[in-house]
């Protein structure tokens, strides 16, 4: 069981706007910045957003993420065939010394 | 260009050890903390390992703790987890990654290696 919880799975027809929860507690989320990772299939994790809203260099800003407390989100807008990945949300957890994720949600575009 | 090679992955027995790296390319490897990360087979990420750009500060998940050794060497460029007492759960892809000092995002991944324990 992932420290971080997300939805298992979100989807949306393309154009549409989704959002992808990450509930957490005071020691994760509550007192640090939250991080999301884009996975396509078969290869390795892309950072999507840092430092809660941040998006890096190269990353449309059709992607948008906030924090409200104990919780972030991720927002998609203008949904597009391509976006069709797993998502994870991570934190650095106080109380456990180490990152933590949640447990990925998987976004079909249909 | 960020490249982060893994290798050392392979199939182990129950109880056996084994070595992986992580080789950095295109940046300055000692400005940056790492961290391995795994994936079991169709399961999420777990994080299981940090080390800060100097090696002073060193941290592991439990599910590793005591098993588990984080290393690196800056003059070569290289992360390495030494992996002893292998479990079947340890089964997955285990991946190098890079971790800014600024605002701390893990902002590059290598492809990872596959560790697969089974008798």
């Amino acid at each position: 069981q992932s420290v971080l919880t997300q939805p298992p799975s979100a989807s949306g027809t393309p154009g549409q706007r989704v959002t992808i929860s990450c509930s957490g507690t005071s020691s994760n989320i509550g007192s640090n910045f939250v991080y999301w990772y884009q996975q396509l299939p078969g290869t390795a994790p892309k950072l999507l957003i840092y430092s809660n809203n941040q998006r890096p260099s190269g990353v449309p800003d059709r992607f948008s993420g906030s924090k409200s407390g104990t919780s972030a989100s991720l927002a998609i807008s203008g949904l597009r065939s391509e976006d069709e990945a797993d998502y994870y949300c991570a934190a650095w957890d106080d109380s456990l010394s180490g990152w933590v994720f949640g447990g990925g949600t998987k976004l079909t575009v249909l | 260009e960020v490249q982060l090679v893994e290798s050392g992955g392979g199939l182990v027995q129950p109880g056996g050890s084994l070595r992986l790296s992580c080789a950095a390319s295109g940046f300055t490897f000692s400005s940056y903390s790492m961290n391995w990360v795994r994936q079991a087979p169709g399961k999420g990420l777990e994080w299981i390992s940090y080390i800060s750009r100097a090696g002073s500060n060193i941290f592991y998940a439990d599910s590793v703790k005591g098993r588990f050794t984080i290393s690196r060497d800056n003059a070569k460029n290289s992360l390495y987890l030494q992996m002893i007492s292998l479990r079947d759960e340890d089964t997955a892809v285990y991946y190098c990654a890079r971790e800014t000092v600024t605002s701390h995002e893990i902002d590059s991944w290598g492809q990872g290696t596959l560790v697969t324990v089974s008798s």
